[in-house]
């Protein structure tokens, strides 16, 4: 079955460093992957989008890799801050054209002033 | 823009009623909406799958009519939980999509928490 697997324990980093989260997924060919950002008690926040045919994709301090032979994402933040504090949920979409999602569980990432 | 809301955002019912949730896109058509369910520290299980005017898709192992939904336009899905109990409580959350030139991406209303009694 299909299964994302996203690191379940949380990530304390101190503010200023780099934050790099991943997402490993098995017997799934996804069309395009994406990043959320969810904070407590809320909705998740779409962050960025890469397709399978796309290797790296950044916006401001954000970069996003997607390597479909390891089936693999990274999340990178650099220069991280408190406020970037949340739960980050990668998301996988196929080529059914359903539009669906399937998400993972998410890692929480802490940063430290 | 992509701005999605959700009425109530909490509430809290005797068992056996019914409570009906209202997702609405304000700013732009949604051609697909989206519910989903969250448990504490867990991720978002996808409940069901709704386009405007037409039956909603259900996940396996949800019952439709426990959940009802229904999408009468392309801004409005309504999602009501029928003779809810306590193991119903929950995160409910909604999402739409359909914006021009980004139809895969989801944009999530805020949520409802709901607490069966």
């Amino acid at each position: 079955s299909q299964k994302i697997e996203q690191n379940s324990e949380a990530l304390n980093i101190q503010e200023g460093k780099t934050a790099t989260l991943t997402c490993n997924y098995t017997n799934y060919s996804p069309a395009y992957l994406q990043w959320y950002r969810q904070d407590p008690g809320r909705g998740p926040v779409f962050l960025l989008l890469i397709r399978e045919n796309e290797k790296e994709k950044r916006k401001e301090r954000l970069k996003v890799t997607f390597d479909t032979t390891l089936k693999q994402s990274l999340f990178h933040i650099t220069a991280s801050q408190p406020a970037d504090s949340a739960t980050y949920l990668c998301a996988l979409g196929g080529s059914s054209n359903t539009g669906k999602l399937i998400f993972g569980q998410g890692t929480t990432l802490q940063v430290k002033p | 823009g992509a701005v999605v809301s959700q009425h109530p955002s909490r509430v809290i019912c005797k068992s056996g009623t019914s409570v009906k949730i209202e997702c609405r896109s304000l700013d732009f058509q949604a051609t697909t909406m989206f519910w989903y369910r969250q448990f504490p520290k867990q991720s978002l299980m996808l409940m069901a799958t709704s386009n405007e005017g037409s039956k909603a898709t259900y996940e396996q192992g949800v019952e439709k009519d426990k959940f009802l939904i229904n999408h009468a336009s392309l801004t409005l899905s309504t999602l009501t939980v029928t003779s809810a109990h306590p193991e119903d409580s929950s995160f409910y959350i909604c999402s739409a999509s359909g914006l021009l030139g980004q139809e895969e991406t989801q944009y999530f209303g805020p949520g409802t928490r709901l607490l069966v009694l």
